[in-house]
Order: structure tokens, then sequence, then C-alpha cells
């Protein structure tokens, strides 16, 4: 079945504490994307790939990192969590081209920085 | 920053009844793009219009595209209570360098009652 995982679904943690989320993908997508979703704010990307090694920065990429060392995987790394970044965040994979293909998202993964 | 601005921001309707959400963006595109999410899930898409085409149909959805005005309208004819969810229009655009952004607007939260 084709699909985007995301691990961990949810998950509490202290300010300052470095924590991963974890995001692969089965369609061997080329792009891959982080959002995050906030009440009234929609979805914002924080960062994307277009391919392997090829990363870029969204619209709210302060205080996150990525890497995309592999085509399946785009972790999103908090390296200095703050109370700010609680939020939603989706993971999100699609294929480029002329006929660009939709994205397909993540069930989410729910963060609560305390 | 946000491309794609969703109009109303929440809309209640009666089971048969038709919902017509609009969409408004600010730069010139290569698609557009209605997703669907229900309660705190991940996204799914709906239906891609290209910024060549002026209209397009899925089943009992119907999407319009207005370069001219740089909006776009999705109907949802018959609706049920199924239809319950949240609606999110996104624009594409390849820009400099390769790069390829979808940018999301805030949503329209269909509620459909029984």
């Amino acid at each position: 079945e084709a699909q985007v995982t995301q691990n961990p679904r949810y998950l509490i943690t202290v300010t300052g504490k470095k924590l991963t989320v974890t995001c692969s993908q089965n369609m061997n997508h080329e792009y891959m994307s982080w959002y995050r979703q906030d009440p009234g704010l929609g979805l914002r990307q924080i960062y994307y790939s277009m391919n392997v090694e090829v990363t870029d920065k969204g619209d709210v990429p302060e205080g996150y990192k990525v890497s995309r060392k592999e085509k399946r995987n785009f972790p999103l790394i908090l390296e200095s969590p703050s109370p700010n970044q609680t939020s939603l965040y989706f993971c999100a994979s699609c294929q480029l081209g002329y006929s660009n293909q939709p994205q397909h998202f993540g069930d989410g993964t729910r963060l609560s920085i305390l | 920053s946000q491309q794609g601005e969703e109009d109303p921001q929440a809309l209640s309707i009666q089971e048969g009844e038709n919902a017509t959400m609009n969409c408004s963006y600010k730069t010139s595109i290569n698609n557009l793009q209605w997703y669907r999410q229900n309660s705190g899930r991940g996204l799914v898409h709906l239906i891609l219009i290209r910024s060549n085409e002026r209209e397009k149909h899925s089943g009992r959805l119907r999407v319009t595209l207005d370069t001219s005005k740089k909006s776009s309208s999705l109907l949802i004819t018959a609706s049920r209570a199924a239809d319950t969810a949240s609606y999110f229009c996104a624009t594409d655009k390849y820009s400099g360098a390769g790069s390829y952004q979808l940018t999301f607007g805030k949503g329209t939260k269909l509620s459909v009652i029984p």
C-alpha cells in the first residue's frame, strides 16, 4: 500500500531536549516536504527536498533541520525545541514532472513542547 | 507566505444541499489543488486543475479556475454528512533553480448537518 509513515504520532517533551520525527515513503517519490499546522494559520511549509541530498527552506524553517540521505526518508530534527514549536506536523511526498502528482500526506505528528 | 486564501472560513449546510468554497491567490501558478482534511488527520488530495484549464469534474466535485481573477472555486453537490471536513486549496509553482513549493491556504471548515 502506498503510504507516508510518520513516527511518533504523539510526543510530549520538554524545552531543549533534542528530538527527531521520522518520515518514510514507499512510492519512490523525489519530492518530500514538512509542514506544520497551527489553528488559524493553516499549513506552513518548513523544509522541502527535491531529491537526495537536496534540501531547501520553506516559509518557517527557523529552529528545524532536515536531511535527505536516502530517497525514502526525510527526518525532521528539532535540535533545541521550544514551546512555540508545539504544533501538528505533517510530512508529504510527491512525484515531480510536468504532470505533477498530488502530494501524499502522513497522518501527522502532534508535538507538545513544555 | 500564504498564497491561497479560502472563503468562507466556515460553512454549515443541510445534507443534500450544495457547498461552494472559494480560493484566491496572489501570484501566477502552475497548478491549483484542493485537499480535504478530516479532523486531526492528514490531508487527502481531491482534485488538481492546471493553469490552462478552466473547469474540472470528479464525481460530486466541480472545480473552476479563473487565472485572470486569480481565483478558484470548489463545488460539492448533494452534500453528505461524511463530507464534513476542512477543505484547503494549494497552489504550486516551480521557481528558480528548480525549486518547487506547494503553498496552502487556511482552509474552509465545512459542516454538513444530517
